[in-house]
């Protein structure tokens, strides 16, 4: 059960938009659209962005947006803020109760 | 509102043993799995396993099985983590998170509980 691979980082200026990818393999990400991501501020504990996939949670910006193909999982933040600078994590269900995180991307606004 | 509070940070010595803790409130704590998550300092967020606090079913990572107990006690709304004999890679930022009823995802995390395992 390795990690789930994320870039390590990524930016972009305000109101740009980016992308971080996810990569799994068929038995996690590609067998599932149980895919979660997390946004974490420094010292902070994890949030929840994004869940099955493309279903944002009240409360979350529709700036948020997620997708997937085979076995790679994408969030997209559309009008990038300085607020949105953290690190993000997806998070894959692997079957048999067990999940498995991503190695983490952070992401800085210009 | 649902919480969930753990106990406050720990400093030990290698080969000690640990219990930290995490109190639901809000909710119907028997209802929802907790997982533990590890994040070592500087690092990512890593799943540890999960309890299912109404029969306290347990499944782990295959990095931390046999590493690590998780337990529960459902009269006092709380989940554990524990270890027999901490090692200075124990070292790190823990967190619980609550899984969603019927969905893949942790909806409530707690606050985290930092152990340092120095000599």
């Amino acid at each position: 059960q390795s990690a789930l691979t994320q870039p390590a980082s990524v930016s972009g200026s305000p109101g740009q938009s980016i992308t971080i990818s996810c990569t799994g393999t068929s038995s996690d990400v590609g067998s599932y659209n149980l895919v979660s991501w997390y946004q974490q501020h420094p010292g902070k504990a994890p949030k929840l962005m994004i869940y099955e996939v493309s279903k944002r949670p009240s409360g979350v910006s529709n700036r948020f947006s997620g997708s997937k193909s085979g076995n790679t999982a994408s969030l997209t933040i559309s009008g990038l803020q300085a607020e949105d600078e953290a690190d993000y994590y997806c998070c894959s269900y692997a079957g048999s109760s067990l999940w498995v995180f991503g190695g983490g991307t952070k992401l800085t606004v210009l | 509102e649902v919480q969930l509070v753990q106990s406050g940070a720990e400093v030990k010595k290698p080969g000690e043993s640990l219990r930290i803790s995490c109190k639901g409130s809000g909710y119907s704590f028997t209802s929802y799995w907790i997982s533990w998550v590890r994040q070592m300092p500087g690092k990512g967020l890593e799943w540890m396993g999960r309890i299912d606090p109404s029969d306290s079913y347990t499944n782990y990572s295959p990095s931390f099985q046999g590493h690590v107990t998780i337990s529960a006690d459902k009269s006092i709304s709380t989940a554990y983590l524990q270890w027999s004999s901490l090692k200075a890679s124990d070292t790190a930022m823990y967190y619980c998170a609550r899984r969603h009823s019927y969905g893949y995802y942790f909806d409530y995390w707690g606050q985290g509980t930092l152990v340092t395992v120095s000599s």
